[in-house]
């Protein structure tokens, strides 16, 4: 159980294109999901948690106008690289999680997307 | 200001040799402290939930435990398919949201 699921895993575009990832919950709906990204030998730096069905919570520094964050459903959320620039090339990672009422929750994590952009 | 610090940043085993690694935190109020795996190139692998001091949680060789100021992680005869960076993540009782604060997590190789 708690398997999630990201599209593509990796992806290289040119610059000024934009990008759009797809982080799916296969066996269980995910009333919150979470948009991280990853640098080489780095810890995982979140950048925006999205509720469904509401707009996303964006970390400070986080540019809400580049990356464009969507959880249309309990078991869909996607993040578009609107624009795309070399500096935007990193490794996103998705997680769901939040679905108990109380108590801590898990996050469940994808396996992440290597976006490249040259 | 929440913080967790994992430590050592790197660890070398031999096959068999059992050793622990250290996650300490200071959080406003402590919601849940989280183990994960992560091999390289790949998304967190959940290992393990804490809720309260004292508490213990084992799989295979790993065994986490939990006081008030911070968590073990118990590896038990190591085995090289154990090598992995481990992170650890705290999650506090203040706000709404389920923001995990991570460490910058322990790099394990272990030599057959």
């Amino acid at each position: 159980g708690a398997v999630v699921s990201q599209h593509p895993s990796w992806v290289i575009c040119k610059s000024g294109t934009s990008v759009k990832i797809e982080c799916r919950s296969l066996d269980f709906q995910a009333t919150t999901m979470f948009w991280y990204r990853q640098f080489p030998k780095q810890s995982l730096m979140l950048m925006a948690t999205s509720n469904e069905g509401s707009k996303a919570t964006y970390e400070q520094g986080v540019e809400k106008d580049k990356f464009l964050i969507n959880h249309a459903s309990l078991t869909l959320s996607t993040l578009t690289v609107t624009s795309a620039h070399p500096e935007d090339s990193s490794f996103y990672i998705c997680s769901a999680g939040g679905w108990a009422r109380e108590g801590p929750n898990e996050q469940y994590f994808g396996p992440g997307t290597r976006l490249t952009v040259t | 200001e929440d913080q967790v610090t994992q430590s050592p940043e790197a660890l070398r085993l031999q096959e068999g040799e059992s050793s622990s690694l250290n996650c300490s935190y200071t959080v406003s109020g402590l919601r849940g402290l989280f183990w994960y795996r992560q091999d390289p190139g790949k998304g967190p692998e959940f290992l393990f939930t804490l809720y309260s001091a004292g508490e213990e949680k084992e799989k295979e060789r790993l065994k986490a435990t939990l006081t008030k100021k911070e968590s073990f992680l118990h590896i038990t005869a190591p085995k090289p398919e154990d090598s992995a960076t481990y992170l650890c993540a705290v999650q506090a009782q203040a706000g709404n949201n389920r923001k995990l604060i991570w460490g910058l997590g322990t790099s394990l190789a272990v030599n057959p």
